[in-house]
């Protein structure tokens, strides 16, 4: 079992410019989440799948930012136009998430700068 | 609003110490309480799980208690190693929304040899 693997590990880029942050979830796990960690608000859940439907988006900060999750094995984070203030990790989980007490696996993130 | 506290923000021990970290938060509502454990540049990784109506949790060395009424939960250490410097968070499970978790900032340890 790979784990849940992130891509790319480190992303820089100029205000302005489009990013995409991916993400392949362990197989079998019918819940994807998106969390963004920054050292002032901590970890921040963004939007979570259940079965590749988005069930909360409530986390999402603005318009700026959408997330897809077009089949089981591959999710999509993206931000337009990306702003300084997007700067921070941005981590994938998922898990098989049938009870309250399923454990969450994570990737090791992508490390975001904006410019 | 529930909010999660870890006090302290950093700790540095020396091997061997018996440490504690702390947790509180404001709503006793949850479900559940975890301990996850970051090393630097990875994810997180689950330690121990409390359900809200157990009162502690032990694997090895560690070991997680709960005071629902008190708002607390502390993580117990015993026999600290140099392979124990991670960020410890806590986050709980709350009521009435049981895929969210609310996250603390973690406490950074660094257990000196």
């Amino acid at each position: 079992d790979a784990g849940v693997i992130q891509s790319p590990r480190h992303e820089v880029t100029e205000m302005g410019q489009e990013v995409t942050l991916r993400c392949k979830p362990i197989s079998g796990h019918d819940y994807l989440f998106w969390y963004r960690q920054t050292m002032m608000r901590g970890l921040e859940l963004l939007i979570y799948f259940n079965n590749n439907v988005p069930i909360d988006d409530s986390g999402m900060p603005e318009d700026r930012f959408s997330a897809k999750m077009p089949n089981a094995s591959f999710s999509t984070l993206k931000i337009q136009p990306s702003e300084p203030r997007d700067s921070a990790v941005y981590f994938c989980a998922s898990s098989p998430g049938t009870t309250v007490i399923s454990p969450l696996h994570f990737g090791n993130g992508t490390r975001l700068t904006v410019t | 609003k529930q909010e999660v506290t870890q006090i302290p923000a950093a700790l540095s021990v020396p091997e061997g110490e018996n440490l504690v970290l702390n947790c509180s938060f404001t709503d006793s509502a949850i479900y559940n309480l975890q301990w996850f454990r970051q090393d630097p540049g990875k994810g997180l990784t689950s330690l121990l799980l409390i359900q809200s109506s157990q009162r502690e949790q032990t694997s090895g060395r560690l070991n997680a208690s709960l005071d629902k009424s008190s708002g607390r939960s502390t993580l117990y250490i015993a026999a600290s190693q140099p392979g124990d410097s991670a960020t410890y968070l806590c986050a709980v499970r709350a009521a009435g929304n049981n895929r969210k978790l609310i996250w603390g900032l973690g406490t950074s340890l660094a257990v000196n040899p």
